[in-house]
């Protein structure tokens, strides 16, 4: 079936640099997409959202770039901070499909002070 | 944003028992909820959707009479885990869904974990 995946499962950056996280998709006809973060032993929380009609989208610190063209999303963190540490999923809406979000494995982000 | 709870945050429980989790809109009212099941160091995986007054639709490979789920209001739905064992450890976690013009909300609760010895 398709689905959502991720290239890398850890991710460390020093504090103050960027950070990019990515994340590959097969279902072509997905038509919105979500980043979440979640922290341990916490629930996922919505970061930034992006609809299949965009390439990019911008919220604080944070930029989501959709690459149609070879199904690729992914995640920038600016100025990225201890507090950013936590797992970091993408998940994929697809109308057709009821609107269920199908999530990627995810990719832990660690911040060195 | 909107707040879902869930209730208990931490459950542990001998083999064999019933567990029942709750997840609650508190500030919006949700036609639908989700219910997910994450086990270390992996993705969520959806179990099942739970629409209001209706009976739950579960993914392929969860057991309906094992995972008991309930939306008796807009505002609240159960899962239950009959005769619990120990694989059925795991962090379940709950979502409640707005759908507005422009996208699929998903407000996530905090999840409950399920340890059973």
């Amino acid at each position: 079936g398709e689905s959502v995946g991720l290239h890398l499962p850890t991710l460390s950056v020093q504090e103050g640099d960027n950070s990019i996280i990515n994340c590959a998709y097969s279902n072509s006809a997905s038509d919105y997409f979500i980043w979440y973060k979640q922290e341990s032993g916490k629930g996922p929380q919505f970061i930034i959202d992006i609809r299949s009609n965009m390439d990019k989208r911008q919220g604080q610190r944070v930029t989501v770039l959709l690459n149609k063209t070879v199904k690729h999303l992914s995640l920038q963190i600016a100025a990225t901070q201890p507090g950013d540490s936590a797992v970091y999923f993408c998940a994929e809406n697809f109308e057709n499909a009821g609107n269920m979000l199908t999530f990627g494995g995810g990719t832990r982000l660690m911040v060195k002070p | 944003g909107a707040v879902v709870s869930q209730h208990p945050s931490w459950v542990i429980c001998k083999s064999g028992t019933s567990v029942k989790i709750e997840c609650r809109s508190l500030d919006f009212q949700a036609t639908t909820m989700f219910w997910y099941r994450q086990f270390p160091k992996q993705s969520l995986m959806l179990m099942a959707t739970s629409n209001e007054g209706s009976k739950a639709t579960y993914e392929q490979g969860v057991e309906k009479d094992k995972f008991l789920i309930n939306h008796a209001s807009l505002t609240l739905s159960t899962l239950t885990v009959t005769s619990a064992h120990p694989e059925d450890s795991s962090f379940y976690i709950c979502s409640a869904r707005v759908l507005t013009l422009n996208r699929n909300e998903q407000f996530f609760g905090p999840g409950t974990r399920l340890t059973v010895l």
